[in-house]
């Protein structure tokens, strides 16, 4: 069965980076996007960016662009979703997500920045 | 490219039909099937309740079902519980390649 199993919950000072795990299993990593979604205390989910473990293609959304980076390790179906110059409001639980029709979502990774 | 737009709140009585708009654009929902819900319980991960508009994944009731018209999908609760009170969002792919998928803004739906 389709798995994503993320890192453990990180906290950090404002201007740090965090760098998010999410391993996957049950399916052929490759064949699917990968997504990463957040949400902050109280908030909605928010759109991150998606990783195209075919073709190479990453995207992410303009308000996190210059200081996300999405990487992923084929050999070991692993992706990463790494952001930088943390700010407090970026407190929040980050989800990576498979959304294929029939969408898997991993268990989520709440990263606390704090001083 | 905006977030789909839903009512903040819907509430209903139990044993009563519900049902939450999600309204969005030819760029999103009026151009694909890729539309989903998620219940979201206070402290929990999102949980897939329909999936691609209307079908949904084993082990949900089916006092869930969708549908989706123009730009505007639709999640019905018939004969809503106690248990349905909880944060639904939809979410759809869009045409933007920069902003290739957006959620809902989010409904709160009450049980009186």
């Amino acid at each position: 069965q389709v798995q994503l199993v993320q890192s453990g919950a990180e906290v950090k000072k404002p201007g740090a980076s965090v760098k998010v795990s999410c391993q996957t299993s049950g399916y052929t990593f490759t064949d699917y996007s990968l997504h990463w979604v957040r949400q902050a205390p109280g908030r909605g989910l928010e759109w991150v960016g998606w990783i195209n473990p075919n073709s190479g293609v990453t995207t992410s959304a303009q308000k996190f662009q210059g200081r996300v980076s999405m990487t992923w390790d084929t050999s070991i179906k692993t992706a990463y979703l790494e952001l930088s110059s943390l700010q407090f409001d970026d407190t929040a639980i980050y989800y990576c997500a498979r959304l294929s029709g029939y969408d898997y979502w991993g268990q989520g990774t709440l990263v606390s920045v704090s001083s | 490219q905006s977030a789909l737009t839903q009512p903040a709140s819907v509430s209903g009585s139990p044993g009563q039909s519900i049902t939450i708009s999600c309204a969005g654009t030819n760029s999103d929902i009026g151009s694909y099937k890729y539309i989903s819900w998620y219940q979201q319980h206070p402290g929990k991960a999102p949980k897939l309740i329909i999936y691609e508009v209307s079908y949904r994944p084993s082990g949900v009731s089916n006092r869930f079902s969708a549908s989706k018209s123009g730009n505007t999908a639709s999640l019905t609760i018939s004969g809503v519980q106690a248990e349905d009170e909880a944060d639904y969002y939809c979410s759809s792919y869009t045409t933007s390649s920069t902003v290739p998928y957006v959620f809902g803004t989010g409904t709160k739906v009450i049980v009186l």
